[in-house]
């Protein structure tokens, strides 16, 4: 399996514009996680889908973020509109069940203008 | 609330040393306990994943251990190499939401040739 694919892996944007982030998960985890990497603020878990449904949103900053899991193989996170405190790297992650390790992609490192 | 700690911050040892990374955490009602590697500028790639039932779980030169009774695991690493250099973070998932991942800030290793 080539794992958790995440693209673009560098995104560059000016502030105010519409960000979208993808994620393919390993084939056959039903759980999947958006997360934000920070210096400042370390990890930290932004929502988890299972089974395409998103179960936890706690994490998501603001309105400006949402994100879509439209089947098992995809899911999205937007930012609308950017800012730069959005700068971070974000990860996404999957995993079998809840229950079994995560697995994480590469990254997409946003840098907000 | 849970808090989990990982100390030292940073640490250096010449190749060919065993060492042992520290993480700590204050409630012990935990699911599982997870320990990664981050390479700079890459994504996490797990490591071991122990159970709360378990004691230890080896993979090759790496052995985890865990004591939920004095919240502390270590990360064992033996005959140390230049390519164990990386940041390595533990993570421990709640009992109330598995998925929910608490993490440590980590540790930075370097190993000199």
């Amino acid at each position: 399996d080539a794992g958790v694919i995440q693209s673009p892996r560098h995104e560059v944007t000016e502030m105010g514009q519409e960000v979208t982030l993808r994620c393919k998960p390993i084939s056959g985890h039903n759980s999947l996680f958006w997360y934000r990497q920070t210096m400042m603020r370390g990890l930290e878990l932004l929502i988890y889908f299972n089974n395409n449904v998103p179960i936890d949103d706690s994490g998501m900053p603001e309105d400006r973020f949402s994100a879509k899991m439209p089947n098992a193989s995809f899911s999205t996170l937007k930012i609308q509109p950017s800012e730069p405190r959005d700068s971070a790297v974000y990860f996404c992650a999957s995993s079998l069940t809840e229950y079994n390790e995560q697995f994480f992609g590469p990254g997409t490192r946003l840098t907000v203008l | 609330k849970q808090e989990v700690t990982q100390i030292p911050a940073a640490l250096s040892v010449p190749e060919g040393e065993n060492l042992v990374l520290n993480c700590s955490f204050t409630d012990s009602a935990i699911y599982n306990l997870q320990w990664f590697r981050q390479d700079p500028g890459k994504g996490l790639t797990s490591l071991l994943l122990i159970q709360s039932s378990q004691r230890e779980q080896t993979s090759g030169r790496l052995n985890a251990s865990l004591d939920k009774s004095s919240g502390r695991s270590t990360l064992y690493i033996a005959a140390s190499q230049p390519g164990d250099s990386a940041t390595y973070l533990c993570a421990v998932s709640r009992v109330d939401s598995n998925y929910q991942l608490i993490w440590g800030a980590g540790t930075k290793l370097i190993i000199k040739p």
